[in-house]
């Protein structure tokens, strides 16, 4: 059974003080590791899928990078309006149904 | 485009009600899913359709019904509602079955 963990739960950063967010899994064979925001009262927002070991995208802000156990989630010099929920979910090869993990809660402070 | 649309946007059922919850998308995509979000937890996937006439259930089915009778909608009925289907439910399309999956706003659904 795929199993997705995001760490931390929460986190609080002040306004430019860089940090990451972990996704580890556990999957049969991984077709994709994908990113999500989410804001309050909205839906899941995409940000990035990562297929392989060793491959890096980045977006303003955000870089995720993927090894053949966990993601991370590198936020440079974040802003307030980078607060919202991060989501990580994984699809196997075998279908296309995401396993998403619990999400980590981002509050960057002015 | 709209993307994807949900409506209602919020409801309270009595417990033993029945409701649908509609379902629209307008990318002319293959894939449909219904998501459920309960707080401070991850999506579980309820249903999905690959096509039009094509469903299949997901992680958490039970108390839950689907049909695809047009590419562009897939509604979600919940039959003899129980409390623990409260929670926020959530559409998502996605082209094929490796790209990324499109959510609409949700549904909050509160059962009493």
């Amino acid at each position: 059974e795929d199993q997705v963990t995001q760490s931390p739960e929460a986190l609080r950063l002040q306004e430019g003080e860089s940090s990451s967010l972990n996704c580890s899994y556990t999957v049969s064979g991984l077709r994709g590791l994908f990113w999500y925001r989410q804001d309050p009262g909205k839906g899941p927002e995409f940000l990035f899928t990562l297929y392989s070991a060793g491959e890096e995208k980045e977006k303003e802000r955000l870089k995720a990078t993927l090894t053949k156990k966990e993601s991370f989630l590198h936020i440079t010099a974040p802003k307030p309006e980078d607060s919202a929920t991060y989501l990580c979910a994984v699809q196997e090869t075998s279908g296309s149904r995401l396993t998403f993990g619990e999400g980590t809660q981002l509050t960057v402070n002015p | 485009n709209a993307g994807v649309t949900q409506t209602p946007k919020f409801r309270i059922l009595k417990i033993g009600q029945s409701m649908t919850l509609q379902c629209t998308q307008d990318m002319n995509h293959n894939y449909m899913y219904w998501y459920r979000q309960d707080p401070g937890m991850g999506l579980k996937l309820i249903y999905y359709s690959v096509g039009a006439g094509i469903t299949d259930k997901g992680e958490v089915p039970n108390g839950y019904n689907v049909s695809r009778s047009t590419t562009e909608d897939f509604p979600l009925r919940l039959e003899l509602a129980a409390p623990s289907q409260t929670s926020v439910y959530f559409c998502a399309s996605s082209y094929y079955r490796k790209s990324e999956q499109f959510f609409g706003p949700g549904t909050r659904l509160t059962v009493l």
